[in-house]
């Protein structure tokens, strides 16, 4: 089956500081992939879609500047949450778009927690 | 908004019952998903019914698709306490996102 990963899978850091997660589709390859953000006790809410090899689509409200993609590759997407602060501390969570079938696998999820 | 809205919000229901969920959306679709999550866990893909489809049935799951009412519905049936966790519906429309619903907490008590 297709697998997907997310490393970190949680991480504390100072408020101030970028945290970087990586996202990578194991066992196929992926044009594109998504970042959702999960507050406790909500929904998914998607963030950005990553293209690889052209710049990211950012949802409405979503700061291009603060949250950095990169896809280098199409196994690899990286999200930077730069200059984190508490109010960033959330459940991020990554999918991978396989091309062959058009299906959306999930990472498992990365904790951040900003104090 | 194009989220779905999902009820009830949370249900707590007895190991053996049944355990159904709704799902309403307002856009049109091309298929609708299931997934399952548990606390604090990453998404489990249930089942995935397109919007040519009235019902699908997987194991102890069934889910239906009314599209001119733009619902669904997802019944888990014998549920046991394993079943515990949060369900998201999830609209697939012509963006190519996946748009998720409020979600629905499910309590399984043996």
């Amino acid at each position: 089956g297709a697998v997907v990963s997310q490393h970190p899978s949680w991480v504390i850091c100072k408020s101030g500081t970028s945290v970087k997660i990586e996202c990578r589709s194991l066992d196929f390859q992926a044009t594109t992939m998504f970042w959702y953000r999960q507050f406790p006790k909500q929904s998914l809410m998607l963030m950005a879609t990553s293209n690889e090899g052209s710049k990211a689509t950012y949802e409405q409200g979503v700061e291009k500047d603060k949250f950095l993609i990169n896809h280098a590759s199409l196994t690899l997407s990286t999200l930077t949450v730069t200059s984190a602060h508490p109010e960033d501390s959330s459940f991020y969570i990554c999918s991978a778009l396989r091309t062959s079938g058009n299906k959306e696998y999930f990472g498992p999820g990365t904790r951040l927690t900003v104090l | 908004s194009q989220q779905g809205e999902e009820d009830p919000q949370a249900l707590s229901i007895q190991e053996g019952e049944n355990a159904t969920m709704n799902c309403s959306y307002k856009t049109s679709i091309n298929n609708l998903q299931w997934y399952r999550q548990n606390s604090g866990r990453g998404l489990v893909h249930l089942i995935l019914i397109r919007s040519n489809e009235r019902e699908k049935h997987s194991g102890r799951l069934r889910v239906t698709l009314d599209t001119s009412k733009k619902s669904s519905s997802l019944l888990i049936t014998a549920s046991r306490a394993a079943d515990t966790a949060s369900y998201f519906c999830a609209l697939s429309g012509n963006t190519g996102k996946l748009i998720f619903g409020q979600g629905t907490t499910l309590q399984v008590k043996p």
